[in-house]
């Protein structure tokens, strides 16, 4: 079954701290994982996409990375801000272009 | 419009009683996706449109919701005898259907089945 898990569920950190959020995939055949931020009461908007080919990608203080071979995937985050308070979600597409598997999401909250 | 644009935002309703909920995706978005929202959760798929027709919708619970795209764009899910366990966040998102497939999402409509 396609499965994607993301730990933890839930994270505190204070203000100006890095994070690191993770994403373990069960999806076959892999096409692509993206990472979607969605602020409260918002829809996800995309952060990163990673290919099969691709080990590390940057999109300003994210940094997302990929290891295909132990289908993991981790988002990390350099010098949080209060806006990065967020629900991070982790989605793998595998098949045809309209087969995707959500994970649960990571509930982050940054504190001044 | 720029945007995904759903409506209404809001809808408080009585158990029992039917709902409509509006999707207008990007334009010249040909692929469009309902899913369901829990509180703390991903989002679950619902249905999927590519064009008019409804390409999968494995993901409908049962068959009180139904969802149509008459003319390719503006999609609407009608939900019947709605009960208390319907309450959610449905999301609408579209995607150019090509490409690496990047999903943009609305900002919802809150559900709420009293």
């Amino acid at each position: 079954k396609n499965q994607v898990e993301q730990s933890p569920q839930s994270l505190i950190i204070l203000e100006g701290k890095n994070c690191t959020l993770q994403c373990n995939y069960t999806v076959s055949p892999f096409s692509n994982l993206r990472w979607y931020k969605q602020d409260t009461g918002r829809g996800p908007v995309s952060l990163t996409i990673m290919t099969f080919s691709e080990n590390t990608k940057s999109n300003g203080r994210y940094t997302a990375t990929l290891d295909a071979d132990t289908k993991q995937s981790s988002l990390h985050i350099t010098a949080s801000q209060l806006s990065d308070s967020a629900s991070y979600i982790c989605v793998v597409r595998w098949g045809s272009a309209r087969q995707l598997t959500f994970g649960s999401g990571t509930q982050l909250t940054v504190l001044p | 419009g720029a945007g995904v644009s759903q409506t209404p935002s809001n809808k408080v309703t009585e158990k029992g009683k039917y709902v409509e909920l509006r999707c207008d995706p990007i334009s010249g978005h040909t692929a469009l996706y309902w899913y369901r929202q829990s509180l703390g959760q991903g989002p679950e798929f619902l249905i999927y449109f590519q064009g008019t027709g409804a390409a999968d919708d494995s993901g409908l619970p049962n068959d009180r919701f139904f969802a149509v795209r008459p003319e390719g764009s503006v999609s609407t899910l009608k939900i019947q005898r709605t009960e208390r366990g319907d309450s959610a966040v449905y999301l609408c998102a579209s995607s150019a259907g090509r490409g690496d497939g990047e999903l943009f999402f609305g900002e919802g409509s809150r559900l709420t089945v009293l």
